[in-house]
């Protein structure tokens, strides 16, 4: 049982480019969670999402785009990736209220 | 508004000695609580729940965690350090049902294990 993916784990991209983060869970959780963590920071919330076609913004929202067409898969776009979204993002699930995470994308924006 | 507060950003302890992560968190309802461990270049790991039943709570790798409402605290414990301990412990805050599952993270205490 993979429970949760990410992927690509690690992407190196140019500023202005258009990223594509995949999320996919094999649990059937209704919510679905995209975090983005840096230093000093800690976790902070991008998007989440109640359901299939049901999304809604978090702390962080400015810059990315998301979409649930699927109950599994939750994808997370970077319309054009600038410097300060380098960062590990990661992708969590939650049936309940506590919260299972992927391993995490590394992403570097040059 | 809800909000949760670790109180060291750093603990560094010997390996056998206890260990104390400490969380103080405020919320207008009765809280979901949850401690979240991250081992280095790791996703996070789910380490203990508090959801209203007992007080006292059990998780993995020896740890406990203790919800006091009186001082709205829910410090994290282990009688004996381990060297594989040595992680970032974030405490989180669930609101009342109706918030859409969002939690509330502390900003994460960093363990050091010393030989």
């Amino acid at each position: 049982d993979a429970g949760i993916t990410q992927s690509p784990r690690y992407k190196i991209t140019e500023t202005g480019r258009q990223v594509t983060l995949m999320c996919h869970q094999t649990w059937s959780h209704s919510y679905m969670f995209w975090y983005r963590q840096d230093l000093g920071h800690g976790l902070r919330l991008i998007y989440y999402s109640a359901a299939a076609d049901i999304t809604d913004k978090g702390e962080v929202p400015d810059g990315y785009v998301v979409s649930r067409s699927k109950t599994e898969n939750f994808p997370l776009t970077l319309e054009s990736a600038t410097r300060s979204q380098t960062s590990v993002y990661f992708c969590a699930t939650s049936l309940t209220y506590e919260q299972y995470f992927g391993p995490g994308t590394r992403l570097t924006v040059t | 508004a809800q909000s949760v507060t670790q109180l060291d950003s750093h603990v560094s302890v010997s390996e056998g000695t206890p260990v104390l992560l400490r969380c103080n968190y405020s919320s207008s309802y009765s809280p979901s609580l949850f401690w979240y461990v991250q081992h280095p270049n790791k996703g996070l790991q789910l380490l203990l729940k508090y959801t209203s039943a007992a007080t006292l709570v059990k998780g993995i790798n020896g740890f406990e965690a203790e919800f006091k409402k009186s001082e709205t605290s829910f410090h994290l414990t282990k009688p004996s350090a381990h060297m594989s301990d040595a992680a970032e412990y974030f405490c989180v805050v669930s609101p009342d049902a109706g918030n859409n599952r969002k939690l509330i993270w502390g900003l994460g205490t960093s363990l050091a294990v010393n030989p």
